[in-house]
């Protein structure tokens, strides 16, 4: 089976602290998303990536950046959290266009 | 405009009932399609992929229009246990998601 892994299930920071999310793969994937999913608002997509060191701009990458250092992990990164990126943030891996899920991470900016 | 758009819902619809979502795309280089089921505070799951030829899981039947870059699922026999989100996603250079379609079984 597919693993995705997110480093956190729930997350309180500060307004202003720098944020880190995790999430790990173990089925070799060459894609990798991070999506945040709001209520009325569905999923969307925020950065990708298709390989390592490459990642190409979502929907909404405004307040956020993307580090894909190695194939399995894939990290997102709040340089200055605000509290409008208080929401569920979930990542995946797919492989011919099917998406495999983290558990997600569900931050609370305060 | 979104890439995809979904029915707005909630859709409220008895047992037994049978019920159809629809969904429009619009990047004709989409390659792959699929329905994805989303249960509340869980993460989305592969319900099943979507082929021009359409495709039937049990009481699940998706289609694809690629002319009019259009897909759809049909639920026969609403159960109880239906009730979820279910989403559109299109595949290909990046995975795209539609806002999803509530759906309510009541019994």
């Amino acid at each position: 089976d597919v693993k995705v892994t997110q480093s956190s299930r729930y997350l309180v920071k500060r307004t202003g602290e720098k944020v880190f999310l995790e999430c790990v793969q173990d089925m070799d994937h060459e894609n990798m998303f991070w999506y945040r999913q709001d209520p009325g608002l569905g999923l969307r997509l925020i950065y990708f990536s298709y390989d390592v060191k490459m990642k190409e701009k979502g929907d909404i990458p405004e307040g956020y950046s993307v580090s894909r250092e190695k194939k399995e992990r894939f990290s997102l990164i709040l340089e200055s959290a605000s509290t409008n990126q208080t929401s569920m943030y979930l990542c995946a891996s797919s492989l011919n266009g099917e998406a495999f899920f983290g558990q997600g991470t569900r931050l609370t900016v305060v | 405009r979104k890439e995809v758009e979904q029915d707005p819902g909630p859709f409220n619809v008895p047992e037994g009932a049978t019920v159809a979502f629809n969904c429009t795309y619009s990047n004709s280089a989409s390659q792959s399609f699929f329905w994805y089921r989303q249960d509340c505070r869980k993460e989305p799951k592969l319900l099943m992929s979507v082929y021009s030829s359409g495709n039937e899981d049990g009481r699940f039947t998706a289609q694809l229009n690629r002319a009019s870059q259009y897909i759809s699922l049909l639920i026969r026999d609403s159960k109880l246990s239906d009730s979820a989100t279910y989403l559109c996603v299109t595949g290909g250079f990046k995975t795209i998601f539609g806002a999803g379609t509530r759906l309510f079984v009541k019994a």
